[in-house]
């Protein structure tokens, strides 16, 4: 079992839709990462957080320590909103250093 | 803020030969991360720097792969006789500290023919 499970793997939407990106991790962590990845490779960090709720523009992100699971949500998509999005956790461990574990990514596509 | 700059975007080369790449992290950041990622995969650990110091290396770095930060500024990763397996975007982030965003670089794509 991976260390970072995300679902669903691939979401196709229609423009406007409200989109949510599920994350659940098995290991006691001190942050999180949402990430958003464009075709090309370029990577760019959404959101860090290790509690509660993070808001930006039409992109939320909440954290449950307790269950372990991590949601990003996206409200009014837009086809450009079309990425790939990975969720990725530090563990809590020492032993861990200061790597990121990476989940496989949830493949979003906005129709207009 | 230039942002991280990896350089070349794409490499492709013969097995068994060697490559190298470099990353030029955002300048004021001391930490610097290689990442390898595969087709469909997430991006998968490989080594950091903080500052000058390697502080960690993971198990999928064979000894034909190294990497140096010599000034504590940019960085070098090298694979020596590569393989087909080696095949992979090669990414390179940094930032300030354990508890600030990452930054990633657009990455250099390796092909091993």
């Amino acid at each position: 079992k991976n260390e970072v499970e995300q679902s669903p793997q691939n979401l196709t939407a229609q423009e406007g839709e409200f989109i949510t990106i599920n994350c659940s991790y098995s290991v006691g962590i001190s942050a999180l990462h949402w990430l958003q990845q464009h075709p090309g490779g370029g990577i760019v960090s959404l959101f860090m957080l290790s509690s509660g709720k993070k808001k930006h523009g039409r992109l939320i992100a909440t954290i449950n320590i307790q269950e372990k699971h991590s949601s990003l949500h996206i409200t009014a998509s837009h086809p450009r909103d079309s990425a790939v999005y990975i969720c990725a956790v530090r563990s809590q461990k020492k032993s861990s250093g200061d790597k990121l574990t990476f989940g496989t990514g949830t493949r979003l596509a906005v129709r207009p | 803020d230039t942002g991280v700059s990896q350089d070349p975007r794409h490499k492709i080369t013969k097995r068994g030969q060697n490559v190298t790449f470099r990353c030029d992290p955002i300048s004021e950041h001391n930490r610097l991360y290689w990442y390898r990622q595969t087709l469909g995969q997430g991006p998968e650990f490989l080594t950091y720097f903080q500052n000058e110091a390697q502080l960690e290396k993971s198990r999928l770095l064979s000894d034909r792969f190294s990497a140096e930060r010599p000034k504590g500024s940019f960085s070098t990763l090298e694979i020596q006789r590569t393989e087909q397996g080696d095949s992979a975007m090669y990414l390179c982030a940094s930032r300030h500290s354990p508890w600030s965003p990452l930054h990633f670089g657009n990455g250099t794509r390796l092909t091993v023919t």
